[in-house]
């Protein structure tokens, strides 16, 4: 089975700084791919970032950058610039190509402050 | 503005009530998902429907039962819930033709169980 890892309960990074989320994962599939979702308290979950397995290239979304290191099933997040906007709950998700099933992580809750 | 619609956003019921929760998305995406979300907890997939058919059951308990009249909606019918069953459910939906495309997800619907 699959599982998810963020090691980090609680994060907290001041206002304009650079914050890095950790994120492990374990699986014996090839075909998959890597999300960051944001929740903050008004609840909706929203797509940050997206990596596919097979790309080694790191994505990158505005101020949001990964860190996928395949070998080490290693999907961290970086938040450059970070805005108080950003204080949210983050999920890492792993999606299985042969499932399709979404299986997150248990969650990083960060604070950003002013 | 979300994409995926679920109303109501809170619903308070007792223990005897039938409610039932609706989601709508108008993306022409042909999975949609229901989701349990425990406070600080990741989201729980309960059901996944592909092309309107149910594709998954998450060995979910009877008195959740969900419905997907046609491509755009997805309900769940509640009766006889129990206290342990209030959480907040999340509504998602995804295009099925490729396993990689990320889940979009509603703002859930906040219940509470007397």
């Amino acid at each position: 089975a699959q599982t998810v890892t963020q090691s980090q309960p609680e994060m907290s990074v001041q206002e304009a700084e650079t914050v890095t989320l950790s994120c492990t994962y374990d699986t014996s599939e090839s075909d998959y791919y890597l999300f960051w979702y944001k929740q903050p308290p008004s609840r909706q979950m929203i797509l940050v970032i997206r990596q596919e397995a097979y790309k080694q290239q790191n994505a990158t979304e505005n101020r949001f950058s990964v860190n996928f290191q395949k070998a080490a099933k290693s999907f961290s997040l970086k938040i450059s610039d970070s805005q108080l906007g950003d204080a949210a709950m983050y999920f890492c998700a792993y999606l299985s190509g042969n499932t399709g099933k979404l299986i997150f992580g248990q969650g990083t809750t960060l604070q950003v402050k002013p | 503005d979300t994409e995926v619609t679920q109303t109501p956003k809170h619903l308070v019921m007792g223990m005897t009530n039938k409610k039932s929760l609706k989601c709508e998305q108008h993306m022409g995406h042909r999975a949609m998902y229901w989701y349990k979300q425990k406070a600080k907890k990741p989201p729980e997939l309960m059901f996944v429907y592909s092309y309107e058919k149910l594709s998954i059951n998450e060995s979910v308990p009877s008195r959740f039962s969900p419905e997907c009249p046609n491509s755009s909606l997805l309900n769940l019918h509640l009766h006889a819930l129990q206290p342990e069953d209030s959480a907040l459910y999340l509504c998602a939906s995804s295009q099925l033709e490729l396993n990689n495309q990320p889940q979009h997800f509603g703002d859930g619907t906040r219940l509470s169980i007397l």
